[in-house]
């Protein structure tokens, strides 16, 4: 079965960077794009990037241009987010989401916590 | 990338049904028929429910449905039952390779 395990999620202070990771199981990685998405505390999700198969294409919410970037290692079945120059606004529950053959975000993993604080 | 709107609550009686719009824009739900519905339960991930508009995928119960007219997406959940207490959300791609999801929707049993 799908499973999509988060890690690196920790408490930062604003202005530090962070890479969070997670690791694929239970389906053929390379064949799918796969996406991440975030929760803040107590409120709606939000999208925030998106990589192709072969992590040759990469798109950004707006949010997060410029400051995050997406990768992957389709050799290790891994999904990588560097999240530099952190704000307070970018703490999170940080959702990997493995999409469908249309891009649709399908199956999500149960998320890690980055929380950005002085 | 302007968040879809949605209802913030809904609730219904049990047997009842429901419905929770998704309003968008020409630019994401009314251009194309890639709009998902997810129900997330209290400290739990989002749960995919409705997919291309219209589609459940294996396993998700008949009584979820999901339809489109313009630039409005709907989600009717019908005969409700006590596990269907949850949030929804909905999503839809918004072209150059972006996604959009709505605020989300607390449905309540009454």
């Amino acid at each position: 079965q799908v499973q999509l395990v988060e890690s690196g999620g920790a408490l930062v202070k604003p202005g530090e960077s962070l890479r969070l990771s997670c690791a694929a199981s239970g389906f053929t990685f390379s064949d799918y794009y796969m996406s991440w998405v975030r929760q803040a505390p107590g409120k709606g999700l939000n999208w925030i990037s998106y990589i192709s198969s072969s992590g040759s294409s990469v798109y950004y919410a707006d949010s997060v241009k410029g400051r995050f970037t997406v990768s992957r290692d389709n050799a290790k079945n891994s999904l990588y987010l560097q999240m530099n120059n952190l704000r307070a606004e970018d703490t999170a529950l940080y959702y990997c989401v493995k999409t469908l053959t249309s891009g649709i975000p399908d199956y999500w993993g149960q998320g890690t916590l980055v929380s950005v604080s002085s | 990338q302007s968040a879809l709107t949605q209802p913030a609550s809904v609730s219904g009686s049990p047997g009842q049904s429901i419905t929770i719009s998704c309003t968008g824009t020409s630019s994401d739900v009314g251009s194309y028929n890639l709009v998902s519905w997810y129900q997330q339960h209290p400290g739990k991930a989002p749960k995919l429910m409705i997919y291309e508009g219209t589609e459940r995928p294996s396993g998700v119960s008949n009584r979820f449905s999901g339809s489109k007219s313009a630039n409005t997406a709907s989600l009717t959940i019908s005969g409700l039952q006590a596990e269907d207490e949850a949030d929804y959300y909905c999503c839809s791609y918004a072209g150059s390779g972006a996604w959009v999801f709505g605020g989300g929707t607390e449905l309540t049993l009454l």
